[in-house]
Order: structure tokens, then C-alpha cells, then sequence
């Protein structure tokens, strides 16, 4: 099955900062790959996702990267601010209908004003 | 509507208690999904439905038990849980149509404590 490595498990920055997190995929077949934000105590929530034909996409303050050949991914944070504070889980699926995605183990992201 | 609605949102159950979740949404999303999540781990897959089949089940303990009685509902009934049972439990839908996989909704969870 599928086994996600997510690095590292906390990152501390400075408001205005950049961050970014890491993760790696074993199973080449898996095509879906999304960020989720997870504050304390509330639902996980999508922040972006990519697919496998696109190797890059941005929405504001956030990017994610994709390298398919080296089987990772990368979330991009730019100008940092202390409501970005949270747990984040990258993931990833194949391609059935459904999401069965595996998830790393989680990055909390603490962002000092 | 795009939300995932359970409930309830806490529960407390002893241990030879039979209680259920339950979930609704009304996106038309035909995949329906259980997660249990611990403190500070990732959410783990319990079950898919799609169409209202059971289509994944992680090796559940059968002291769980998946129920999708139409395409908008979705239940967990709980019955002789363990402590180590206590979490949050996630509901999720996606679309589950076509090949390309979709968002992943999640519910806000119902936090279970079993005494």
C-alpha cells in the first residue's frame, strides 16, 4: 500500500516568514495529492491539492509542488501569519472514484507575531 | 450545501453501551467515508461506501459497524467499545463518480470517550 512521509513534525517561524513542508509517496500510481489544515479541536479542511499532470499550483499565500520522478511534494507558505497556525497533513490517492488517501503524520506550524 | 453534518458532536459511552454516529450531507456525493483520528495522529480510513456499497473495509473490529441506509446518510453503530476506542470520528464525502478522485469532505466529528 501506500506510505507517506511528511517532514518535519513541527516548524516554528516568525511572522512574514516562508515555510514549507515536505512530504514523500512510495506507490508511483498515486495521482491526487492534497494539503490539509487541521486547527485545534475543528475538521480537517483542503487548502489546495495538485494532480499528477501539473507539477506546480498557487492560490495566494500558499503553493504546492509536485515531482513525480522523485515521488515528492512540497506546501509553499509565504508571508506567514499567526492564524496559518495549525496542523497540517499532506495526503495521497489513487485513482478509483473514491479518496482513499493516505495521510503523513502531520506538521504543526507555529507562528510566533 | 456543502456541508458535512454528524452527530453527535460528544458522546460518552461505557463499555457495554450500544450507541451510534451518524452523518448526512446532501451534495449528492455518491463516496462516504468513516475516519477515526487520535490526538496529534493523522485521521486513519475505517470504511468507504460508494453508491451505498460497502467498498473498503480497513479491518475494522466488527464492535463497528457500517450502515448507509441512502446515499445521504451514513451511520456507525458502536456497541461493546474498548477505552482505547476513544477518539474523533470523521465522516467524509466526495463526489465518488468517474475516475478522478475528488475533494474529501470532512464532518466535524464526533469526539467518543468510552469509560
Amino acid at each position: 500500500g501506500e506510505n507517506v512521509e511528511q517532514h518535519p513534525s513541527t516548524l516554528s517561524v516568525q511572522e512574514g516568514d516562508s515555510a514549507v513542508i515536505k512530504c514523500t509517496y512510495s506507490d508511483s500510481a498515486s495521482n491526487y495529492f492534497p494539503w490539509y489544515k487541521q486547527e485545534l479541536g475543528k475538521r480537517p479542511q483542503l487548502i489546495i491539492d495538485i494532480r499528477s499532470n501539473v507539477g506546480e499550483k498557487k492560490d495566494q499565500r500558499i503553493a504546492v509542488t509536485l515531482n513525480k520522478t522523485a515521488k515528492h511534494f512540497s506546501l509553499h507558505i509565504t508571508e506567514t501569519q499567526p492564524e496559518d497556525s495549525a496542523v497540517y497533513f499532506c495526503a495521497a490517492s489513487g485513482d478509483s472514484g473514491y479518496s482513499t488517501l493516505t495521510f503523513g503524520k502531520g506538521t504543526m506550524l507555529l507562528v510566533s507575531p | 450545501d456543502t456541508e458535512v453534518t454528524q452527530t453527535p458532536k460528544h458522546l460518552v459511552m461505557g463499555m457495554t453501551n450500544k450507541k451510534s454516529l451518524k452523518c448526512e450531507q446532501h451534495m449528492g456525493h455518491r463516496a462516504m467515508y468513516w475516519y477515526k483520528q487520535k490526538a496529534k495522529k493523522p485521521p486513519e480510513l475505517m470504511f468507504v461506501y460508494s453508491y451505498e456499497k460497502l467498498s473498503i473495509n480497513e479491518s475494522v473490529p466488527s464492535r463497528f459497524s457500517p450502515e448507509c441506509p441512502n446515499s445521504s446518510l451514513l451511520n456507525l453503530h458502536l456497541h461493546a467499545l474498548q477505552p482505547e476506542d476513544s477518539a474523533l470520528y470523521l465522516c467524509a464525502s466526495s463526489r465518488g463518480q468517474g475516475a478522478i478522485p475528488g475533494e474529501l469532505f470532512f464532518g466535524e466529528g464526533s469526539r467518543l470517550t468510552v469509560l
